[in-house]
């Protein structure tokens, strides 16, 4: 199975504040790599699928970047409505479609 | 719009089975592998496997391989999670996601809590 990992697992920041959040795949995924929000008590979020595309209605601040193994999720200017716990998960061909720990965005 | 409505919160014994429904509503149902996917309390999300309701094809974690069944009722638009042999550590809320764009999950359900206590 193909393993993913995250850092940081948490993070502390401002308002306005640029964040970034890596994923790394134990193999290479191509551009197989997706990002989810979710807010304590809701469904997980889609945000960015195959590794760049922003899924449609969520907001230009969110970009991500990667191909192969490393892939990072950018966060321009934090908003207070961005803090949440963030995932990554791999969608290579073969199951299971595992997720990352996860990172948590906590107010500083 | 595209939305998956589950059903409700389920308690049960240990050893005791539980399943859990997934309504489809606002695409063609037999279109998209439907995933499963759970989150222990506290936890990150656990990935438990994916159903092809065109076919019926399944794959499964190997983590719930034997305890875990997924099938779907296309006359009712319908995908279900059945989950045998229940343990303290299966309580968890579980979700339903269809497959999206090149395999990410969108949307979600808004999740089932299953509780297995005695």
């Amino acid at each position: 199975d193909i393993q993913m990992t995250q850092s940081p697992s948490s993070l502390s920041a401002s308002v306005g504040d640029r964040v970034t959040i890596s994923c790394r795949a134990s193999q290479s995924i191509s551009n197989y790599l997706n990002w989810y929000q979710q807010k304590p008590g809701k469904a997980p979020n889609l945000l960015i699928y195959a590794a760049s595309s922003l899924q449609s209605g969520v907001p230009s601040r969110f970009s991500g970047s990667g191909s192969g193994t490393d892939f990072t999720l950018t966060i321009s200017s934090l908003q207070p409505e961005d803090f949440a716990t963030y995932y990554c998960q791999h969608s290579y061909f073969t199951p299971p479609q595992t997720f990352g720990q996860g990172t948590k965005v906590e107010i500083k | 719009q595209v939305q998956l409505v589950q059903s409700g919160a389920e308690v049960r014994r240990p050893g005791a089975s539980v399943k859990v429904s997934c309504k489809a509503s606002g695409y063609i149902f037999s279109g998209n592998y439907m995933h499963w996917v759970r989150q222990a309390p506290g936890q990150g999300l656990e990935w438990m496997g994916r159903i092809n309701p065109n076919n019926g094809v399944t794959n499964y974690a190997q983590s719930f391989q034997g305890r875990v069944t997924l099938t779907r009722d296309t006359s009712i638009s319908t995908a279900y999670m059945e989950l045998s042999s229940l343990r303290s550590d299966d309580t968890a809320v579980y979700y339903c996601a269809r497959d999206h764009l090149l395999r990410s999950l969108d949307p979600w359900g808004q999740g089932t809590l299953v509780t297995v206590s005695s």
